[in-house]
């Protein structure tokens, strides 16, 4: 199984700023990996996949890199509807298909 | 527009089973593999079961293999997990998930989750 590691847990930001986050993969993973977003109540929504293509209507302020095991979704402005918790997860080894811990994005 | 509504969630004591239920709308169901994946605040995101779309291929967690059943009925354009054996640590919500179309294959669209709680 692929162990997918976030961080940091949690990240204090101000509006505006640029975000940063990581993921890890216990083994190399290629480029199958996605991003989704969270809010409180909602179901996770696909942000990013293939490590850098954006999902339908997210927008250009998301941005993913990296390839094999380390991999970042930066987000260049932070807008006061991005404040979530993000989530990474691999799609190359499967099953199980496996998740980060999550990365929670708060106002400073 | 897709959709992904799932029900059947509820109360349940250890022990007993529960049937969730996925009503998908808005695309042709019949061609795309679906999956069940599960949330808690301590162990977080966890797939729990795969079907295909031509139900050749089924995958199930470790965690609730022998325990649970995925069906699909593609008439219908629903999805099923059938959940017996229930224990606490099911307790869960249980999200239906879409894959993409083409490989390789990311979950795309989620369903909005439905609240299964196991205690006496």
């Amino acid at each position: 199984e692929v162990v997918m590691t976030q961080s940091p847990a949690t990240l204090s930001v101000s509006p505006g700023e640029r975000v940063t986050l990581s993921c890890r993969a216990s083994q190399s993973i290629s480029n199958y990996l996605a991003w989704f977003q969270q809010k409180p109540g909602r179901a996770p929504r696909l942000l990013i996949y293939g490590t850098s293509t954006r999902a339908t209507g997210i927008p250009a302020r998301f941005s993913g890199s990296g390839s094999g095991t380390e991999f970042t979704l930066t987000i260049s402005s932070l807008q006061s509807e991005d404040f979530a918790v993000y989530y990474c997860q691999q799609y190359n080894n499967w099953p199980p298909w496996t998740f980060g811990q999550g990365t929670k994005v708060e106002v400073k | 527009e897709v959709q992904l509504v799932e029900s059947g969630g509820g109360l349940v004591q250890p022990g007993g089973s529960l049937r969730l239920s996925c009503a998908a709308s808005g695309f042709t169901f019949s061609n795309y593999e679906m999956n069940w994946v599960r949330q808690t605040p301590e162990k977080g995101l966890e797939w729990v079961s795969y079907i295909s779309d031509s139900f050749s291929t089924i995958y199930y967690a470790d965690s609730v293999k022998g325990r649970f059943t995925i069906s699909r009925d593609n008439a219908k354009n629903l999805l099923y997990l059938q959940m017996n054996s229930l224990r606490a640590e099911d307790t869960a919500v249980y999200y239906c998930v879409r894959h993409s179309r083409s490989y390789p294959f990311y979950f795309e669209y989620w369903g909005q989750g439905t609240l299964v709680t196991v205690s006496p």
